[in-house]
């Protein structure tokens, strides 16, 4: 099955800094790789996704590049702020409609933005 | 339109007993996701019900059960509880199957 791995496990940025967290993932079949913040004692936020057939997507300050030849993703936030402070999970799926094995997640991130 | 919901929202149940727990998802969607999330192994995949089937399972023991219903609503069920089984379980609903996921607030299962 599919393995995600996520780097760092914790991440402190200064207020107006930029932020990434990367993934690597294992199974060549993945093409759905979404992105969730996850704040204390909240649910999972879907924050921003793309597939495979796509390089690099960009919402606002969140950014996520793929490489597919390498196998990994990455998610960049710019112009930090406070309320960006969260878990950030990376998550990997075939996607395929019939056979995919729901989504995998990589460890978490807890992105911290020091004032 | 409403998120997705589930009940309840807490549990306390002693070892051996078992637990139904009921998930609501996002009006329209027929997808809809189990993961447990527990401090040490993360989020992690149960299962997922579209049109009232299971249609993929992740690597856990058959205690773990679930079900769907025609209105898209779906249950978990975990019997002879164990005190491993303690952790936040949460449910994603998306539109089709293995979707966009969007989640409910989950519910905090304890054993004791």
């Amino acid at each position: 099955g599919e393995n995600v791995e996520q780097h760092p496990s914790t991440l402190s940025v200064q207020e107006g800094d930029s932020a990434v967290i990367k993934c690597t993932y294992s199974d060549s079949a993945s093409n759905y790789f979404p992105w969730y913040k996850q704040e204390l004692g909240k649910r999972p936020q879907l924050i921003i996704d793309i597939r495979s057939n796509v390089g690099e997507k960009k919402d606002q300050r969140i950014a996520v590049t793929l490489n597919k030849t390498a196998k990994h993703f990455s998610l960049h936030i710019t112009e930090t702020q406070p309320e960006d402070s969260a878990v950030y999970f990376c998550a990997a799926t075939p996607n395929s409609g019939g056979g995919a094995d729901g989504l995998t997640f990589g460890k978490g991130t807890h992105l911290i933005i020091q004032p | 339109k409403a998120g997705v919901t589930q009940t309840p929202r807490y549990l306390i149940k002693t070892r051996g007993q078992q637990v139904t727990l009921s998930c609501s998802p996002i009006s329209g969607h027929r997808s809809v996701s189990w993961y447990q999330q527990t401090p040490g192994q993360g989020l992690q995949f149960l299962f997922e019900y579209f049109s009232e089937t299971q249609r993929n399972k992740g690597n856990f023991p058959g205690r773990f059960s679930g079900r769907q219903f025609s209105n898209s609503r779906s249950e978990m069920n975990v019997s002879t509880l164990e005190l491993g089984d303690s952790a936040l379980y949460l449910c994603a609903s998306s539109l089709v199957l293995s979707g966009e996921q969007y989640f409910g607030p989950g519910t905090r299962l304890t054993v004791t």
